[in-house]
């Protein structure tokens, strides 16, 4: 049983441009979240995805969006890069029909490792 | 406002000696508590978990922890340390409210001494 795969697994990007993540979540989960982990760090919460929508969002601009398909799947999206927003993104499913309840174990991704020049 | 504070950030041990990782957490709800492990380039690992049920919590790879509402605490122990423990811990908490976002303490690294 595959566990959350995520990618790409590393890439580098410039100032400015703009960068997708992908995020297939264990088999029968159905929520997303994404986090943001920079060197040295916690993750921080950046949003949650459950039916499609964004239901909690953490402190992030809109430059953070997001999607999830009617497969699960999700995808992260920066735009107008800075380089603080190099960092490693971490994906997390969980629920398998649990929803957004606080007691869900997540299962994570090895995450995306975005470096901005 | 709901936090998590991991007291250390770095802890050295040696060997088969006791390991202790510190977390207090500020309680608005009822709290579910967590301790992820993250070893380089893997993802984050369920060590264990708490959710209401009995407050001494046992976890994989002889880890346990006891959460304490009087101290608002949920601290890591291991009765003796391998060297494959060498790794980031990080306590997480989340609560049962329609926010329910989850919030990671800064993390514990811990190394291990031969």
């Amino acid at each position: 049983d595959a566990g959350v795969t995520q990618s790409p697994t590393h890439l580098i990007k410039t100032r400015g441009q703009q960068v997708t993540l992908r995020c297939s979540p264990k088999s029968g989960h159905d929520t997303v979240s994404w986090y943001q982990q920079a060197l040295g760090q916690g993750p921080q919460f950046i949003f949650q995805y459950y039916e499609e929508e964004e239901r909690q969002r953490g402190n992030f601009p809109d430059r953070f969006s997001g999607h999830q398909f009617p497969n699960y799947s999700s995808e992260l999206n920066v735009n107008a890069l800075l380089l603080g927003d190099s960092a490693l993104y971490l994906c997390a499913s969980g629920g398998a029909g649990q929803g957004l309840s606080g007691a869900n174990v997540l299962t994570f991704g090895a995450g995306s490792r975005l470096t901005v020049l | 406002a709901q936090s998590v504070t991991q007291l250390d950030s770095h802890v050295s041990v040696s060997e088969g000696t006791p390991v202790l990782l510190r977390c207090n957490y500020s309680s608005s709800y009822s709290p579910s508590l967590f301790w992820y492990v993250q070893h380089p380039n893997k993802g984050l690992q369920l060590l264990l978990k708490y959710t209401s049920a009995a407050t001494l919590v046992k976890g994989i790879n002889g880890f346990e922890a006891e959460f304490k509402k009087s101290e608002t605490s949920f601290h890591l122990t291991k009765p003796s340390a391998h060297m494959s423990d060498a790794a980031e811990y990080f306590c997480v908490v989340t609560y049962y409210s329609s926010a329910s976002k989850i919030i990671f303490g800064s993390g514990t690294r811990l190394s291990i001494r031969p």
